[in-house]
């Protein structure tokens, strides 16, 4: 079947502007999981989703960063004022469920420039 | 702080050779333990999981956990070009939180033909 599914593949955009970045689950996948990945850096989380409802945003690097799921299916995770350390590659991943031996599948990622 | 540490590379081995990634993590709470293979500008990609203490073989590919020691290894048999990638560790809790992957920064590895 389809995989992970994500939107726009790149997206280049200037200090200070919005930015959305959609990610579209595996068919039945229940958890969703957002990661950015830095140059040089290894895979941060930033965070889940267990249906619609987020209950770890920890790993959000700050106040400007917000995502919502609606339907149990596509995610949107928003920066607004952008900066340029946000410049990253943002991943998405989905599970089937959220326990420890559930494989997450990865999609092809959103690489964001921030100008 | 629950880390993950691997050796970042690059590791280079000759075609045809077994290549050996290692990977040590703080949390003795972690429960699951992923290989993710990322060639450059793609998205990782599940190789190989691990949850019990021993070896998990899979075509080329073994996985080797040793929980006492906060140890797993990925073992690379008859090593191609087409391995050349980074490969990332990644181990999950058991019980609150375990839905978190914690990655390690991966190790570059290149296989010589």
């Amino acid at each position: 079947g389809a995989g992970v599914s994500q939107s726009p593949s790149n997206k280049v955009t200037e200090k200070g502007k919005d930015v959305e970045l959609r990610c579209d689950p595996i068919s039945g996948h229940t958890a969703l999981y957002w990661y950015r990945q830095s140059l040089g850096q290894g895979l941060e989380f930033l965070i889940y989703f267990q249906g619609n409802s987020a209950p770890d945003k920890s790993g959000l690097p700050s106040d400007r960063f917000s995502a919502e799921r609606t339907g149990g299916s596509v995610s949107t995770l928003t920066i607004q004022r952008t900066q340029q350390e946000d410049s990253a590659v943002y991943l998405c991943a989905s599970s089937l469920g959220w326990l420890a031996t559930d494989t997450q599948y990865f999609g092809p990622g959103t690489r964001l420039t921030v100008l | 702080q629950k880390e993950v540490e691997q050796n970042s590379g690059p590791l280079s081995v000759p075609e045809g050779a077994i290549a050996s990634l290692n990977c040590t993590y703080s949390d003795r709470g972690s429960q699951s333990f992923f290989w993710y293979r990322q060639y450059s500008g793609k998205s990782p990609e599940l190789i190989m999981s691990i949850y019990s203490n021993g070896d998990k073989e899979d075509g080329r590919f073994t996985a080797q956990l040793n929980k006492a020691s906060q140890y797993v290894s990925l073992l690379i048999r008859d090593s191609q070009p087409s391995d050349s990638a980074t490969y990332l560790c990644a181990v999950k809790r058991s019980g609150a939180g375990s839905y978190q992957l914690t990655f390690g920064k991966g190790t570059k590895l290149s296989v010589i033909p």
